[in-house]
């Protein structure tokens, strides 16, 4: 079952910030963040793991509530660049080694 | 330069001829995986694959098949391509599980299957 993803879309003028949000009906061992620019491929930005641990790029924020199966992404002083299509992923965790990803949220930074 | 490539990057294709996508990639990857991007409903995964010849579903396995011979490559199979496979493709690898590691994906194979 797919994540469900909030905002659907979101328009920032830049310099603002955002939250997006990502949640589970599933328990979640880990939760992972991409971007994807129009026509282009998805690319990382943040892994979360059960138990706190983090790995991902220096300058992306995010938070894991394990308890109520949630994710959020934030974006801070927004720039043109972070325009684009974020998705969230889920693992439930033990054998099962599938990612399975939300619908995303539009992100558009208007100068 | 470590990538993931996928041959081709645009088909156009009839009902019910068999199909290959490739992908290969340079990075030694021991996880690879396919997933198909539809307006609207995001990224869901077709396959992966944890290694050589150990492969499983995703969400969306009905109508592919997948193999792993060799580490590098993952090929995506439509034995009888439908208009409801037309889609965008994306193929993936990372060091290990999907679960604990950043994914590269490939370039995206856009098919339509008229």
């Amino acid at each position: 079952q797919q994540p469900v993803q909030s905002p659907q879309a979101v328009i920032l003028r830049e310099g603002e910030d955002a939250v997006i949000n990502c949640s589970s009906s599933k328990a979640l061992y880990s939760v992972h963040w991409y971007r994807q620019k129009h026509g282009e491929a998805p690319v990382f930005l943040m892994i979360l793991l059960k138990g706190g641990e983090q790995k991902g790029h220096e300058k992306i924020s995010a938070s894991f509530n394990e308890k109520k199966q949630q994710s959020s992404l934030y974006l801070t002083a927004s720039q043109l660049s972070y325009s684009g299509t974020y998705f969230c992923g889920s693992n439930s965790g033990g054998s099962n080694y599938k990612l399975t990803f939300g619908k995303g949220t539009l992100l558009t930074v208007n100068p | 330069e470590a990538q993931v490539t996928q041959n081709p990057r645009y088909l156009i294709t009839v009902t019910g001829k068999k199909l290959t996508v490739t992908c290969s990639q340079n990075m030694n990857h021991e996880y690879m995986s396919w997933y198909r991007q539809d307006p609207g409903l995001g990224l869901r995964q077709i396959y992966y694959s944890m290694n050589v010849e150990v492969t499983d579903k995703g969400d969306v396995p009905e109508g592919y098949k997948v193999s792993r011979k060799e580490k590098r490559n993952f090929p995506l199979i439509l034995e009888s391509p439908s208009p409801n496979q037309t889609s965008l493709y994306f193929c993936a690898s990372s060091l290990e599980g999907a679960v604990l590691n950043e994914q590269f994906f490939g370039p995206g194979t856009r098919l339509t299957v008229l």
